[in-house]
């Protein structure tokens, strides 16, 4: 089956600085790519998600990268804000949607004023 | 807007005891899901709909039954439960498989 590894699980920056969550998968049948953030208390949320035939996505101060050959896609947060501080889950989909979605254990991230 | 609703939000239950947790959803969504959510593991599907009538099981269903009667609604049950079933659950729906999947803010069970 598909196995989503996702680095750091803790990552720590200061207000204003970029902050980057990497996440690599297995299956290379897998062609979505979303991306959670988890606010405390709260449920998972989509921020940003691409598909396997787009390099880059942005909106605003979210982006994601895939490359395909690596196996690996990448959350990058620019212009952090204390806001941003939350648990960021990446996820890789195949055809069969998210009955087989494998998720990543998760980033805290912290933004510090 | 309240998308997707679960109900309750905390519960403590003692070893063996049954509940039912219940997921609601307006926006017509063929798709819901259960997922259980503990440190260091992610979100683990229990179970899953594709439309009114159906379930299937999904990564760790042991000890869970799930009931979709009406299109909106997606019931988990537990009949005996037990200490391993303490978790926080999540249910969730999506119109399609691979688009954006709407959460719940979760249920918090405890069991003692």
């Amino acid at each position: 089956g598909e196995n989503v590894e996702q680095h750091p699980s803790t990552l720590s920056v200061q207000e204003g600085d970029s902050a980057v969550i990497k996440c690599t998968y297995s299956d290379s049948a897998s062609n979505y790519f979303p991306w959670y953030k988890q606010e405390l208390g709260k449920g998972p949320q989509l921020i940003i998600d691409i598909r396997s035939n787009v390099g880059e996505k942005k909106d605003q101060r979210i982006a994601v990268t895939l490359n395909k050959t690596a196996k690996h896609f990448s959350l990058h947060i620019t212009e952090t804000q204390p806001e941003d501080s939350a648990v960021y889950f990446c996820a890789a989909l195949n055809s069969g949607g998210y009955q087989k979605v494998t998720f990543g254990i998760g980033t805290k991230l912290q933004v510090i004023p | 807007n309240a998308g997707v609703t679960q109900t309750p939000k905390f519960r403590v239950l003692k070893t063996g005891q049954s509940m039912t947790l219940l997921c609601a959803q307006d926006m017509n969504h063929e798709y819901m899901y259960w997922y259980r959510q503990d440190p260091g593991m992610g979100l683990r599907l229990i179970h899953y709909s594709v439309g009114e009538g159906t379930t299937a099981k999904g990564e760790v269903p042991d000890g869970y039954n799930v009931s979709r009667l009406k299109k909106q609604n997606f019931l988990l049950g537990l009949e005996s439960a037990a200490p391993s079933q303490t978790s926080v659950y999540f249910c969730a729906s999506s119109q399609e498989l691979n688009t954006e999947a709407f959460f719940g803010q979760g249920t918090r069970l405890t069991v003692v």
